[in-house]
């Protein structure tokens, strides 16, 4: 079954730390995976976007990585700032056979950055 | 340049109706997802249309239908609405097909509550 996880659930950092968050998925045959931010009460925004190829794509303080063989991805952010505070979801596009994506979202991480 | 719009930006509806929702992409764009998004199940992909026609489909019911204009404007419309249908409705636009390695920029979302 194709799905995708992330963790951990939520996550509170001071502000100028770094994080990491993570994602697993047991999608196949991979095609790409992205990262958004969504504010509350907004849409998401794509910070990166990797497909098989790619193991790192960086975005300003944010650096995706990818490990195809383990079905693992990492978002990690560098000295967090206050508007780091949003929902980071991972998603991940999976080919079938008539060339058409499923796309499959993970649940998000919600990130609260204090000061 | 205008970002994705969407139109309600909140609707209430009670069990029974029908709804359509609106979303124009950003200018050049031809394709256009939409996604629900809910507290229980997360974002989930509904379909993509790309030169007026579906290219893609998530697993939803039939209540659940599109279109996309020669504008590439689309509208997503929900018949004999249901209680588990409240949702934020999203729409995202890109370049080409999302299958294709683009970005996807989404609109700000429709707020739909059913009674």
């Amino acid at each position: 079954k194709n799905q995708v996880e992330q963790s951990p659930q939520s996550l509170i950092i001071l502000e100028g730390k770094n994080c990491t968050l993570q994602c697993n998925y047991t999608v196949s045959p991979f095609s790409n995976l992205r990262w958004y931010k969504q504010d509350t009460g907004r849409g998401p925004v794509s910070l990166t976007i990797m497909t098989f190829s790619e193991n790192t794509k960086s975005n300003g303080r944010y650096t995706a990585t990818l490990d195809a063989d383990t079905k693992q991805s990492s978002l990690h952010i560098t000295a967090s700032q206050l508007s780091d505070s949003a929902s980071y979801i991972c998603v991940v596009s999976a080919r079938d056979r008539t060339s058409y994506d499923k796309v499959i979202f993970g649940p998000g991480t919600s990130l609260s950055v204090i000061p | 340049k205008a970002g994705v719009t969407q139109t309600p930006r909140y609707l209430i509806k009670t069990r029974g109706q029908q709804v359509t929702l609106s979303c124009s992409p950003i200018s050049g764009h031809r394709s256009v997802s939409w996604y629900q998004q809910t507290p229980g199940q997360g974002l989930q992909f509904l379909f993509e249309y790309f030169s007026e026609t579906q290219r893609n489909k998530g697993n939803f019911p039939g209540r659940f239908s599109g279109r996309q204009f020669s504008n590439s404007r689309s509208e997503m419309n929900v018949s004999t609405l249901e209680l588990g249908d409240s949702a934020l409705y999203l729409c995202a636009s890109s370049l080409a097909r999302t299958p294709t390695y683009n970005e996807q920029f989404f609109g700000p979302g429709t707020r739909l509550t059913v009674l």
